[in-house]
């Protein structure tokens, strides 16, 4: 079974530095990736995805994402923050079950960005 | 479109009393989610259905649970009764087709249950 490990629950940064969260993920089949983040007080919105091809995702606000299978890891990161970035992060991977398919996510990653 | 629209958007109530969220997703998205998220479980997911049929629903704590989409349109989750600890906010979500390669999943703004 397919399950996703962010190894850390809040990561404080200031505004214009270099940030990475990290993401885990276990499982004996290939698979689908992503990112969601939720801004306060609303649902979570796709960041970005691996699918298939390219190793490196990108996303249209300046975070990208490598897919590194030897690692089973698919780290987020972004070369200097905003304090709009300021959310809460989401892995997560999908499982297929019962000719169906679902995301399973991680515990999230608390993203705080000071000026 | 307007999205995944989610109802009631806060709700707090008393322990013992029937609570039902609804869920209204995406036109033609055939498929829904009901999410549970909490500061100590995360974002948990509690059952999922597919073309209106209901696909896994392992994820759903325990009787008190109880979820149905009677059309593509439309869905409910009901607790009864309620107990304090299922205070969360409940989030609905809908995607295009079965397989995540079809499209992205597109969240409700959820609904926050209080239970005193």
């Amino acid at each position: 079974a397919q399950s996703v490990t962010q190894l850390d629950s809040q990561v404080p940064v200031f505004e214009e530095a270099p940030v990475e969260l990290r993401c885990n993920y276990s499982s004996s089949v290939s698979v689908y990736l992503f990112w969601y983040v939720q801004y306060p007080n609303q649902g979570l919105q796709l960041l970005l995805k691996y699918l298939s091809g390219s190793t490196l995702v990108e996303s249209i606000n300046g975070f990208e994402a490598e897919f590194n299978k030897s690692q089973t890891s698919f780290h987020l990161r972004k070369p200097s923050v905003h304090i709009s970035d300021t959310a809460e992060y989401f892995c997560a991977v999908s499982r297929t079950q019962g000719g169906s398919e679902k995301l399973v996510f991680g515990k999230g990653t608390k993203l705080t960005v000071n000026p | 479109d307007a999205g995944v629209i989610q109802s009631p958007r806060h709700e707090v109530t008393e322990m013992g009393q029937e609570v039902t969220l609804r869920c209204k997703p995406i036109s033609g998205h055939n498929s829904l989610f009901w999410y549970r998220q909490t500061m100590m479980r995360g974002l948990e997911l509690l059952i999922y259905f597919n073309n209106n049929v209901p696909i896994d629903d392992s994820g759903m704590p325990e009787d008190r649970f109880s979820a149905k989409m009677p059309n593509a349109s439309f869905s409910t989750l009901k607790i009864q009764p309620s107990e304090p600890r299922d205070s969360a906010v409940y989030f609905c979500a809908s995607r295009l087709g079965a397989f995540t390669n079809t499209g992205e999943l597109f969240f409700g703004e959820g609904s926050r249950l209080t239970v005193l």
